[in-house]
């Protein structure tokens, strides 16, 4: 089965200060991953996705992710954390079985980002 | 750029009620995916369609049923409101099936 475990329910980081949000898949063959952005009382916002081309994946505003297959790993990054990226981040998995388009959500990472 | 539009956005209703939630995907997309959002929750898939045929299945209730009409718009009809259906739902549309989902900004409904 697929899935996809996000490792901390919490970060908190100050304003410049570069920004980690871990995200370990598990699935038997390559899959199809995807950062989503959930700001307050907003919808979802696609920031990037890894469909098996270039591992290193950029986004918009400045993220990006690492699909790392040894460490079975999509972590988000950004060199540089601004107050505007303060949100809660999914990292979310395409469910592959015949012609399913379903996706699986982590459970979110709340990011603070602190002045 | 157009988006997922989806009317309303805020929605009260009392227990044991109906309620019609509206999806209009992003021109030329044929494909339409609804999620639940509990509280404090991620986000769970419910239905999908594709070309006006359902082409997945989730956890819907079964007092839950949807459909996509001829425009490609989709509508989440659900009756005998419970208090646990209080909920963010979220409809998503690609342009053809397995492509990328792009989402709405959500319906919030409150079951009193």
């Amino acid at each position: 089965a697929q899935s996809v475990t996000q490792l901390d329910s919490h970060v908190s980081v100050s304003e410049g200060t570069p920004v980690l949000l871990r995200c370990n898949y598990s699935s038997s063959y390559s899959p199809s991953l995807f950062w989503y952005v959930q700001h307050p009382n907003k919808g979802l916002q696609l920031l990037l996705k890894y469909t098996s081309a270039a591992t290193l994946v950029k986004g918009i505003n400045g993220f990006e992710a690492e699909f790392k297959k040894s460490e079975t790993s999509f972590h988000l990054t950004k060199p540089s954390a601004h107050m505007s990226d303060a949100a809660e981040y999914f990292c979310v998995v395409r469910l592959r079985s015949g012609a399913t388009n379903k996706l699986i959500f982590g459970t979110g990472t709340l990011l603070a980002v602190q002045p | 750029a157009a988006g997922v539009i989806q009317s309303p956005r805020h929605l009260i209703k009392e227990k044991r009620e109906t309620a019609t939630l509206k999806c209009y995907p992003i021109p030329r997309h044929d494909t339409v995916y609804w999620y639940q959002q509990g509280p404090g929750q991620d986000p769970q898939f419910l239905i999908s369609f594709y070309e006006k045929m359902q082409s997945d299945k989730g956890s819907i209730p079964d007092r839950f049923s949807a459909q996509q009409f001829s425009d490609y718009h989709s509508e989440l009809n659900m009756s005998s409101l419970e208090l646990g259906d209080s909920a963010l739902y979220f409809c998503a549309s690609s342009p053809r099936p397995l492509e990328t989902q792009y989402f709405g900004p959500g319906t919030r409904l409150l079951v009193l």
